[in-house]
């Protein structure tokens, strides 16, 4: 079983068009991260997530966490080419040091 | 400058080799990972040094050899290599190994076995 899991697993949207991202846990969050993977390249950082109905922008890109801590949705507002790429969530703070990534998912932005 | 830099980037070699792929992060941080990523783009923590100490070894085959000469590197060395290896490779590191310590990444060394 997967701990984080993500949705939708994969995402086509017109440039333009608003879109969000689902993260949920089996378990109480305790630091939720967003991070995208553009293809063939490495992890970027978007934002970092503790406290129960926290949220945090970045330029067109919001995070929530919810008040239960255990879902967390990525949210663009006009998404653009530029945005194209694997949208990764990832937990920590279950088990000693180990750091958990959701499912993943890859978001296409047609021009 | 780059904070995580890993090489090589691209890595194809036969099944029985083996091979080294390198990690350096000029960060001053604590703590070293190492990631596999799979052809589903699924990420998995393979081994966490905290200041060249192995502190997370997450049921990888015996072949596969974290090492660090100091905290600044953490090499992966894997002997005997086999077809299923083939993946995405990253190194990260954080400030320290808590919970709340943001990872940084290195760009990923595709590995290829043929």
């Amino acid at each position: 079983s997967q701990e984080l899991e993500q949705s939708p697993q994969s995402l086509i949207v017109q440039e333009g068009k608003n879109l969000t991202i689902n993260c949920t846990s089996s378990k109480t969050l305790y630091g939720l991260y967003w991070y995208k993977q553009k293809y063939g390249e490495g992890l970027i950082f978007l934002m970092m997530l503790q406290k129960g109905g926290e949220e945090k922008s970045h330029e067109k890109i919001t995070a929530k966490l919810d008040e239960k801590k255990q879902q967390s949705s990525l949210h663009i507002t006009a998404s653009q080419p530029s945005h194209a790429g694997i949208y990764l969530c990832g937990a920590a703070g279950w088990t000693g040091n180990q750091f958990y990534f959701g499912t993943g998912t890859s978001l296409t932005v047609i021009p | 400058d780059t904070a995580v830099s890993q090489t090589p980037k691209y890595l194809v070699t036969q099944m029985g080799n083996d091979k080294s792929i390198k990690c350096e992060q000029n960060l001053g941080h604590d703590t070293m990972y190492w990631y596999k990523q799979d052809s589903k783009k699924f990420l998995k923590i393979m081994f966490s040094y905290n200041n060249k100490e192995l502190i997370i070894n997450e049921t990888v085959p015996n072949r596969f050899s974290p090492k660090s000469p100091d905290k600044a590197h953490l090499n992966l060395h894997i002997n005997s290599l086999e077809l299923g290896d083939s993946a995405v490779y990253f190194c990260a590191s954080s400030q320290t190994g808590r919970a709340y310590n943001e990872q940084f990444f290195g760009p990923g060394t595709r590995l290829t076995v043929l």
